[in-house]
């Protein structure tokens, strides 16, 4: 009930092309669903997040979507960029006070130009 | 732009000592959280800390690790006596508050334990 899965395990795309990854939870008190980017030696970086109560968000190249119903949830990046290549993960969080994120696995993003 | 920093960005360390890993949240956050990511791996919660106090801490978080708000500023994880599993990137994450939700991250510790 405690686990996010994301797919795919790694995605190549070329430049200009639309990456989409994807994450799926069980647990409907999870209320919080950001993604991060990670580039190698680094830490996470918060990219994008998206609360239940809206079906997308929209960033710049970046839309998140999410399907309440089927407790789904996915990344676009439109027109990806070789600077994109990166993990990426999703989590999610609610359910209490303190906010823990569980993540998904990852996915190793690598945009070629 | 305020950033969460850790130190040493790199440790080194024999089984069996025992080591503190340090972050200094950002200045206006309440929550404070310590993950980490094993080579290859999912990032994976340890422990989150709140009012001086400790909020959740994962199966992970044993007898073994301990956490502290010494002062204003920093936050520290100190592992009593390491195993060689211990070896990962730990990350220290802040949140301003429960409200807020984002969460961080500094750019982490590698510890290697040899």
């Amino acid at each position: 009930q405690q686990q996010v899965k994301q797919s795919p395990q790694s995605l190549i795309v070329q430049k200009g092309g639309i990456s989409i990854i994807n994450c799926a939870y069980e647990n409907t008190a999870f209320d919080y669903f950001p993604w991060y980017q990670q580039f190698p030696g680094k830490g996470p970086a918060l990219l994008i997040a998206i609360r239940p109560d809206v079906s997308e968000k929209k960033e710049g190249r970046f839309t998140i979507s999410f399907n309440k119903s089927a407790k789904q949830f996915s990344l676009h990046i439109m027109d990806s960029q070789p600077g994109d290549s990166a993990t990426y993960f999703c989590a999610a969080s609610g359910a209490g006070n303190n906010r823990k994120l569980i993540w998904g696995l990852g996915t190793s993003l690598a945009v070629n130009p | 732009e305020p950033e969460v920093t850790q130190t040493p960005s790199h440790q080194v360390t024999q089984m069996g000592q025992e080591v503190i890993l340090r972050c200094v949240p950002i200045s206006n956050h309440l929550y404070f959280y310590w993950y980490r990511q094993i080579l290859g791996q999912k990032v994976e919660f340890l422990v989150s800390f709140y009012n001086n106090e400790i909020s959740e801490k994962s199966e992970i978080f044993d007898d073994q690790f301990s956490v502290e708000r010494p002062d204003g500023s920093n936050f520290t994880l100190k592992i009593r006596s390491t195993k060689l599993e211990d070896s990962a990137m730990y990350f220290c994450a802040s949140s301003r508050d429960r409200v807020g939700y984002e969460q961080y991250f500094g750019p982490g510790t590698r510890l290697t334990v040899t």
